[in-house]
């Protein structure tokens, strides 16, 4: 258990769904992460918020799009997405930004798109 | 060029062997190492982290960094099968997190 918990575990969805992914964590980090991970390719980050303000988006295709409402919560809401977009996605957690690389996983959403 | 890099593996290693993992980095300027285990289905979980050059033990792990070489790599002593798992190399480049694919090390019994 890292403290940081993701629903769903994994998910199916046709490419013109909408469905979305939540993040919840409960260490009190000021600064969460959404990375893609494929198979034999390194993390991707795509985007990162520090105290619910969005300090970037690595050239993320507009079908993903996160949301923060809160430090402890964020989702990715998934729409029209390509069966290319089939990954692991992470939700991470760290305290502070920048030089920290101390970084608290969850278990991950294994995302299918048919 | 990738700008972190890890030979996938898999790397077989008898059990009570020593395992070693390499990773090259393309960024100079990288000034903080770190080496991620990720099990099958689970999240990446630090196990090390190293930002001098030199060498750095924690318990059956061990760091090795040389930045003149820009390389890290990570040795497990007296592996276990609980060992087998894939390692993330994560390098710290001007305060960005880059991840290699990782290697995946199976330890045989």
């Amino acid at each position: 258990e890292t403290g940081v918990t993701q629903t769903p575990r994994h998910l199916v969805m046709g490419m013109t769904n909408k469905k979305s992914l939540k993040c919840e964590q409960h260490l009190g980090h000021n600064a969460m992460y959404w990375y893609k991970q494929s198979a034999k390719k390194p993390l991707e980050l795509m985007f990162v918020y520090s105290l619910e303000e969005r300090v970037e988006n690595n050239s993320v295709p507009s079908r993903f799009s996160p949301e923060c409402p809160n430090s402890s919560h964020l989702f990715l809401h998934l729409h029209t997405l390509q069966p290319e977009d089939s990954a692991l996605y992470l939700c991470a957690s760290s305290q502070g930004l920048g030089n920290t690389g101390e970084l608290f996983f969850g278990e991950g959403s294994r995302l299918t798109v048919l | 060029q990738k700008e972190v890099e890890q030979n996938s593996g898999p790397l077989s290693v008898p059990e009570g062997a020593i395992a070693s993992l390499n990773c090259t980095y393309s960024d100079r300027g990288s000034q903080s190492f770190f080496w991620y285990r990720q099990y099958s289905g689970k999240s990446p979980e630090l196990i090390m982290f190293i930002y001098s050059n030199g060498d750095k033990e924690d318990g059956r792990f061990t760091a090795q960094l040389n930045k003149a070489s820009q390389y890290v790599s990570l040795l497990i002593r007296d592996s276990q099968p609980s060992d087998s798992a894939t390692y993330l190399c994560a390098v710290n480049s001007w305060g960005k997190l880059q991840f290699g694919a990782g290697t995946q090390v199976v330890v045989t019994p």
